[in-house]
């Protein structure tokens, strides 16, 4: 699992709510990246990171925003939880700047009612 | 330009047959088409990877087939077993960032 903890790893909330997931590593790496997984979409990336108070938008990121004040940790948040972002939300890192491969976590099922 | 096809989306294969699942894509500037194998209630871990330069990769049972002239890969599963059932991605991207996904193909091996 790459040293990726995800927390919490299920969650319902309600719309309107803030909601904020976490992604924590503990290998230093510099890249992290968020993504939400849905049946007939495999996973598409809503935001990433490429060190700490840096990051950037990616293919979904409407209505989450995210932050990363230390390495090895990356908030997802959603300012207010509508239906339409009821999914899993995966985190993954990217070992470094040559590497190419992603590593992804364990994964955080939200579901919003 | 930036999407990713995959097909079947489901298969079921007998105990020691062959598995194949093909994906296309658009933008030939991608470099790296990884692809990843997802138990249910798991992230999804990488499996076996190509780069455009090479038109075959293997790892034990698992093989990637790359055409980059048709901007097809293909992941071929042997001796396929039950313990492979599982839901099966490929992806691309460039420089290793903003990977592209495959809606998935999900693979069912029959004792």
């Amino acid at each position: 699992d790459a040293g990726i903890t995800q927390s919490p790893r299920h969650k319902v909330t309600e719309t309107g709510t803030p909601v904020t997931l976490r992604c924590h590593q503990t290998e230093n790496h510099r890249y992290m990246y968020w993504y939400r997984q849905d049946p007939g979409h495999g996973l598409r990336l809503i935001h990433y990171s490429y060190g700490v108070k840096d990051t950037d938008k990616g293919e979904v990121s409407d209505g989450y925003s995210v932050s990363r004040s230390k390495t090895e940790d990356f908030l997802l948040t959603l300012e207010s939880a509508t239906s339409s972002q009821t999914s899993v939300y995966f985190c993954a890192i990217r070992p470094g700047q040559g590497a190419r491969e992603q590593y992804f976590g364990p994964g955080t099922r939200l579901t919003v009612t | 330009q930036q999407q990713v096809k995959q097909s079947p989306q489901s298969l079921i294969v007998q105990k020691g047959g062959i598995s194949i699942i093909n994906c296309a894509y658009e933008n030939t500037a991608f470099d790296y088409f990884p692809w990843y194998q997802q138990f249910p209630g798991k992230g999804p871990a990488l499996l076996i990877a190509i780069r455009p330069d090479v038109s075959e990769k293997k790892e034990g049972r698992f093989t990637i087939s790359f055409n980059k002239s048709a901007k097809q890969f293909s992941l071929h599963i042997m001796d396929s077993q039950p313990g492979d059932s599982a839901t099966y991605f490929c992806a691309a991207s460039l420089y290793g960032q903003n990977f592209v996904f495959g809606p998935g193909t999900r693979l069912s091996v029959l004792p």
